[in-house]
């Protein structure tokens, strides 16, 4: 089973807006509608701040919104802020959890 | 308010097994509605789901770890655990513990660091 596909890193300006896409099969990410997206900080433990693809956990800033064609899954967060910057990791279930190599996000 | 705590060794030799426990508190690992998980990470590395109890029994696991995992709950002490067996240098990673609500992971506990080395 590997992983899904997420860029490596990006980065983007205070105000900005981002997306992240999390590329994966049919078979898996394409099949149901269960992303989740996961932010984490350098040393910290991953928060969920998605989940079922778009619906977004109580607490977690309307700036952030989740969305899925096909195969791939997009997180986007519009007026970017410095305190957003961190990891970020998509997620998908198919009868099993499979995760995307993360997606280092740098507010310049 | 739901807290999970990893504890166990932090050096594991290889070959050896790793054990892991997970303590929940202010919810109970019996519930139903729940699976309990571990997931892990390397170094520098992105997110392993190694596997998941639910009601205590009902286990799951990643297919390409499921020969060397056992994760187990005991209810008498509402915590569950991980072990993995002829761990190698490549099983080092910082392991949490993490409720399942849903198809998601939405508490985290805040993840220990096992080495595997002589």
């Amino acid at each position: 089973q590997s992983s899904l596909t997420q860029p490596r890193s990006v980065s983007g300006s205070p105000g900005q807006s981002f997306t992240i896409s999390c590329t994966g099969t049919s078979s898996h990410l394409g099949f149901y509608n269960y992303v989740s997206w996961y932010q984490q900080y350098p040393g910290k433990a991953p928060k969920l701040i998605m989940y079922d693809v778009s619906k977004r956990p109580s607490g977690v800033p309307d700036r952030f919104s989740g969305s899925k064609s096909g195969n791939t899954a997009s997180l986007t967060i519009f007026g970017l802020r410095v305190e957003d910057e961190a990891e970020y990791f998509c997620c998908s279930y198919a009868g099993s959890w499979l995760f995307g190599g993360g997606t280092k996000l740098t507010v310049l | 308010q739901l807290q999970l705590q990893e504890s166990g060794p932090g050096l594991v030799k290889p070959s050896e097994t790793l054990s892991l426990t997970c303590d929940v508190s202010d919810d109970s690992i019996s519930n139903s509605a729940y699976y309990w998980g571990w997931i892990r990470q390397p170094p520098g590395q992105g997110l392993e789901w190694i596997g998941s109890i639910s009601e205590s029994v009902n286990t799951r696991y990643n297919p390409s770890l499921e020969s060397r995992v056992t994760i187990a709950a005991d209810t008498s002490k509402n915590q569950f655990s991980l072990k993995l067996t002829s761990v190698t240098a490549a099983d080092t990673a910082v392991y949490y513990c993490a409720r399942h609500k849903g198809r998601a992971l939405d508490v985290w506990g805040q993840g220990t660091m096992v080495t595997v080395s002589s």
